[in-house]
């Protein structure tokens, strides 16, 4: 029962443009969304986040907006840089509960 | 300053066996979990510490233990592996304020054979 779901396993972007990730849940108690990024042989690290509250939190080149009523995030990168090549995991908490969803590559062509 | 260490890196294991993955951080936090990262699962939560001394349930914890006898240390164990836990174990902390934002640990690859 994968409670958040990142239904595209990959995504390619030209060094410029913007990438646009996508995420979707299940559980309406989720009350706080987070972006990891997580590089090879390496851990996930927090990216930005957003309380259930808001619809738009942005940092530097990251946004992230959220759709309570789809039940949907997304994370904007703009513009889009090689180094943010790396596998992007969406996650959503209730409580002490957070849940993953199984990531997304993106590869960034220079 | 090394934030989360988790000891070892690499391990393979004969069905059956036993081990203890060591995870420690160096930031104070009161809150340490360990998961693990199936290929199409994304991280699941195994294990959590909300404090010294305390341990819960995540979402799979059969067939593994854990320990929080010291704040900066939490140990992972399973007790007779089998082959279904073969995955990437990660270990996180994280401060009771902004517990959900994380600090991952480089994870440790475990095959069960």
């Amino acid at each position: 029962d994968q409670q958040v779901k990142q239904n595209s396993p990959s995504l390619s972007v030209q060094e410029g443009r913007i990438s646009i990730l996508n995420c979707d849940y299940t559980n309406s108690m989720f009350d706080y969304f987070l972006w990891y990024k997580k590089y090879p042989a390496e851990g996930p690290t927090f990216l930005i986040s957003i309380s259930s509250i808001k619809d738009k939190n942005e940092d530097g080149r990251f946004t992230v907006f959220l759709n309570k009523s789809a039940k949907h995030l997304s994370l904007h990168i703009v513009p889009s840089q090689p180094g943010d090549s790396a596998v992007y995991f969406c996650a959503a908490s209730e409580g002490n509960d957070m849940r993953f969803g199984a990531g997304t590559r993106l590869t960034v062509k220079p | 300053n090394a934030g989360v260490t988790q000891t070892p890196k690499f391990r393979v294991l004969k069905t059956g066996q036993s081990m203890t993955l060591l995870c420690a951080q160096d930031m104070n936090h009161e809150y340490m979990y360990w998961y693990r990262q199936d290929p199409g699962m994304g991280l699941r939560l195994i294990h959590y510490s909300v404090g010294e001394g305390t341990t819960a349930k995540g979402e799979v914890p059969d067939g593994y233990n854990v320990s929080r006898l010291k704040k900066q240390n939490f140990l992972l164990g399973l007790e007779s592996a089998a082959p279904s836990q073969t995955s990437v174990y990660f270990c996180a902390s994280s401060s009771s304020l902004t517990w959900s934002e994380a600090f991952f640990g480089q994870g440790t690859r475990l095959t069960v054979v």
